[in-house]
């Protein structure tokens, strides 16, 4: 069964520097997602990307962050100049339509990167 | 904005029946969900139930929607131990077309 992978599963990283995130949807997928959870809080939608653009970003998604599809099969999330704060599960995801207005909704979600910044 | 409210715990006795209720502000939802997250696991779709659907049942889950009161219930018959994990609720619809709006998770614990 196809699936979204994400790597690594877990990173750290001093505060401060830099990370990338990567995930790798399924492949005749369009649609693409990155979300986090902080330690016993919601999953909270980060930002949604089609056609080689941002799509939709919550106000969590600053300048700090950015995304790129830099090949075609890869979805980056790339956090620069980490904080504390950041430490959380981040999540990737993709869906073959647009959600809630398609035939076929299901996103489909990687098993997360834990990313500590210590 | 949007927003899904679920209570935070659940403990039921092992072969019984588990409840897990959730409310949405959103009138606009097409599509609701119940995502399931094992301890340290990623989210796994459980079932989804379009918004002009009041009932799903697939197998041992069943998916209850009253759109009127914004109200999504998701019963698990006769609860295992695996069953235990944190269960979220979560929409989408065309005022978030492009996103999931998750709740804060139930976290479902089994008595033996």
């Amino acid at each position: 069964e196809p699936e979204v992978t994400q790597t690594p599963s877990h990173q750290v990283t001093q505060m401060g520097q830099e990370v990338i995130l990567r995930c790798v949807p399924i492949s005749n997928h369009l649609y693409f997602y990155w979300y986090r959870q902080i330690l016993g809080q919601k999953v909270e939608f980060l930002v949604s990307f089609y056609n080689n653009e941002i799509s939709e970003k919550s106000e969590i998604f600053d300048d700090q962050f950015s995304v790129e599809r830099p090949d075609g099969s890869n979805f980056t999330l790339k956090i620069r100049s980490t904080k504390l704060e950041d430490s959380a599960m981040y999540f990737c995801a993709s869906s073959p339509e647009a959600l809630g207005r398609g035939t076929n909704t299901e996103a489909f979600f990687g098993q997360g990167t834990r990313l500590t910044v210590v | 904005g949007e927003d899904v409210e679920q209570s935070l715990f659940l403990s039921v006795r092992e072969g019984d029946s588990s409840v897990i209720n959730c409310t949405y502000t959103d009138s606009s939802s097409t599509y609701l969900y119940w995502y399931k997250q094992e301890p340290g696991a990623g989210l796994q779709l459980l079932t989804y139930i379009f918004s002009n659907m009041d009932m799903k049942q697939d197998q041992r889950l069943t998916v209850l929607l009253n759109k009127k009161d914004k109200h999504l219930s998701l019963r698990i018959a006769d609860t295992q131990t695996g069953d235990s994990a944190i269960y979220f609720c979560a929409e989408s619809g065309y005022s978030s077309a492009s996103k999931i709006i998750f709740g804060s998770g139930t976290r479902l614990s089994i008595r033996p």
